[in-house]
C-alpha cells in the first residue's frame, strides 16, 4: 500500500458543486501539504499544516479550505468549484528537518 | 521571495545521449536543493538532494552540484535511457518561517530509442 493515499484519483464535477479531496498517510509525519499542478507552472502550494491545530495558507489558497482531522489525515475542499480549478492536486508529507517531500499519486479534478 | 527557474522543455534526446537540465534559484540564506522526478501517471518522488554549498547529490546515474556562487543546481546524466522519460522538477526549501518547498515549472524529457 502507498504511504500517502489520495482519494478520489479522478473526479469530474460541475461548476458550483462542493468537492472534497482526501489524503491519508502512514509515514507518521507531522507536516502535510496540498499542492496544485498546472502545465508550465510547476507545483503551487495551496495550504499546509504542521500539526492538527496548525493550518497555514499557501500562495494560492483563495477558493479552497482544508481540514486536518488527525495527524494522518488532511483534506482539501472546494466550496464552490469553478472551471479554473481544473488541475492535478497532490498531497505531500514530511517530517521536521528532513526536507524530502513524500507525495501521493495525485487527484485529477475536472470542473465543467 | 524565493524562486526557482529551470529550463523550459520539452527536451528530446536519443538513448545514451548526455543530459543537462539547468536550474537556478533565488533565496536568502542557505536553502536545501532538490530534484524530483514525475513518471507518467505518478506523483513526484525525490531523485536527489544537496543541503549545503558544494555538496553533490547523486542517484540512478543522475548528479547535481550545489553551486552557491552561481546559485545553480544543474541536473546531469551521462547516458540517458528510454526509462528516464519523465518530468523533472528542481526545488528548494528552507526551514525558516515555515517549512515550505518551492518548485520550478518542470522540464519534460523524452528519450528516443
Amino acid at each position: 500500500d502507498a504511504d500517502v493515499t489520495q482519494t478520489p484519483r479522478n473526479r469530474i464535477t460541475k461548476t458550483g458543486k462542493r468537492i472534497m479531496l482526501e489524503c491519508s498517510q502512514t509515514k507518521g509525519h507531522d507536516r502535510m501539504y496540498w499542492y496544485r499542478q498546472d502545465p508550465g507552472l510547476g507545483l503551487r502550494l495551496i495550504y499546509y499544516s504542521f500539526d492538527v491545530k496548525d493550518i497555514n495558507k499557501g500562495e494560492i489558497s483563495d477558493g479552497y479550505s482544508v481540514s486536518r482531522q488527525a495527524q494522518a489525515k488532511f483534506s482539501l475542499s472546494l466550496e464552490s468549484a469553478i472551471p479554473n480549478q481544473t488541475a492535478l492536486y497532490f498531497c505531500a508529507t514530511t517530517s521536521w528537518g528532513a526536507g524530502e517531500l513524500f507525495f501521493g499519486e495525485g487527484s485529477r479534478l475536472t470542473v465543467l | 521571495g524565493d524562486s526557482v527557474t529551470q529550463m523550459e522543455g520539452p527536451v528530446t534526446l536519443s538513448e545514451e545521449a548526455f543530459l543537462t537540465i539547468n536550474c537556478t534559484y533565488t533565496a536568502t540564506g542557505y536553502p536545501s536543493l532538490f530534484w524530483y522526478v514525475q513518471y507518467p501517471g505518478e506523483g513526484l518522488q525525490l531523485l536527489l538532494k544537496a543541503t549545503k554549498a558544494d555538496d553533490k547529490g547523486s542517484n540512478k546515474g543522475f548528479e547535481a552540484t550545489y553551486r552557491k556562487e552561481t546559485t545553480s543546481f544543474h541536473l546531469e546524466k551521462g547516458s540517458v535511457q528510454v526509462s528516464d522519460s519523465a518530468v523533472y522538477f528542481c526545488a528548494l526549501s528552507r526551514n525558516t518561517g515555515g517549512f515550505k518547498t518551492i518548485f520550478g515549472a518542470g522540464t519534460r524529457l523524452f528519450v528516443k530509442a
